[in-house]
C-alpha cells in the first residue's frame, strides 16, 4: 500500500461526457502528479501540482484539467470524452524536494463507450 | 525533453542477475535517472534513482557511465516475483518534465 488513494477504481461512461477522478496523496506529501497509461501510448505524464499550484504540464489535452485543493487532494477533470481517452489514470505523490521518488496510487480505469 | 529507449522484453531464470539498460542520449545536466517496477493492474513502484556512477540499495543497483547517455538497472538473483515491467524515468532537475521509457517486460522463468 503506497498510501495514495484514488477513487473511483473503475468508471464507465459514454463519449461526450465529463468525469472527475479523485486522488488523495500520502500524508505530508505536497506534490501530486497525474499520469495516463494506455496500451498504445504507454505511461504519459499529464500534470503536476505542488501545494495547490500547478508546477508542470506534460501531454495533457485541453479537454483535461486538474486542481489541487487546500487539503492537498487533487482532482483530474476529463471532458468531451472520446473513445481514445479510455485508459488507466494514475495519481502519484512525492515528498518535498524528492520528486524522483513518487508513490503511485492504484489507478482509475476509465472506459469510454 | 529527454527521450528514453529500453528493450521491449527480456527473459531470465531464477537466481540469475538481470541487467536492463536504458538509453537517454539527450539527457540534460540537471536530469536525474530513476527506475520503477510495475505489476499488472497496479501503479508503478519506485526502485532506485541516481545521477552518476553507481548507486545500490537493498533491491537493486544502478550504473550510470560518465557521459550519462545510458543507465543500467541491475537486479541480483531474480525470483519469479520479479516478473514485471521495468520503466526508466528521466526526471528534469526541476521536475517540470517527466519522461517514462516504453518499459521492459522482464519474465523470470523457473
Amino acid at each position: 500500500d503506497s498510501g495514495v488513494t484514488q477513487t473511483p477504481k473503475h468508471l464507465i461512461t459514454a463519449t461526450g461526457q465529463r468525469v472527475t477522478l479523485r486522488c488523495s496523496p500520502r500524508s505530508g506529501d505536497l506534490s501530486v502528479y497525474w499520469y495516463q497509461q494506455s496500451l498504445d501510448q504507454g505511461l504519459q505524464f499529464l500534470i503536476q501540482y505542488y501545494n495547490g499550484e500547478e508546477r508542470a504540464k506534460g501531454n495533457i489535452l485541453e479537454r483535461f484539467s486538474a486542481q489541487q485543493f487546500p487539503d492537498l487532494h487533487s482532482e483530474l477533470n476529463l471532458s468531451s470524452l472520446e473513445l481514445g481517452d479510455s485508459a488507466l489514470y494514475f495519481c502519484a505523490s512525492s515528498a518535498q524536494g524528492n520528486y524522483w521518488e513518487q508513490y503511485f496510487g492504484p489507478g482509475t480505469r476509465l472506459t469510454v463507450t | 525533453l529527454a527521450k528514453t529507449t529500453q528493450p521491449i522484453s527480456m527473459d531470465s531464470y531464477e537466481g540469475q542477475e538481470v541487467n536492463i539498460t536504458c538509453s537517454h542520449n539527450n539527457i540534460a545536466t540537471n536530469d536525474y535517472i530513476t527506475w520503477y517496477q510495475q505489476f499488472p493492474s497496479q501503479g508503478p513502484r519506485f526502485i532506485i534513482q541516481g545521477y552518476k556512477t553507481k548507486v545500490t540499495n537493498e533491491v537493486a543497483s544502478l550504473f550510470i557511465p560518465a557521459d550519462r547517455k545510458s543507465s543500467t538497472l541491475s537486479l541480483p538473483r531474480v525470483s519469479l516475483s520479479d516478473t514485471a515491467v521495468y520503466y526508466c524515468l528521466v526526471v528534469q532537475g526541476s521536475a517540470r518534465q517527466l519522461t517514462f521509457g516504453s518499459g521492459t517486460q522482464l519474465t523470470v522463468l523457473p
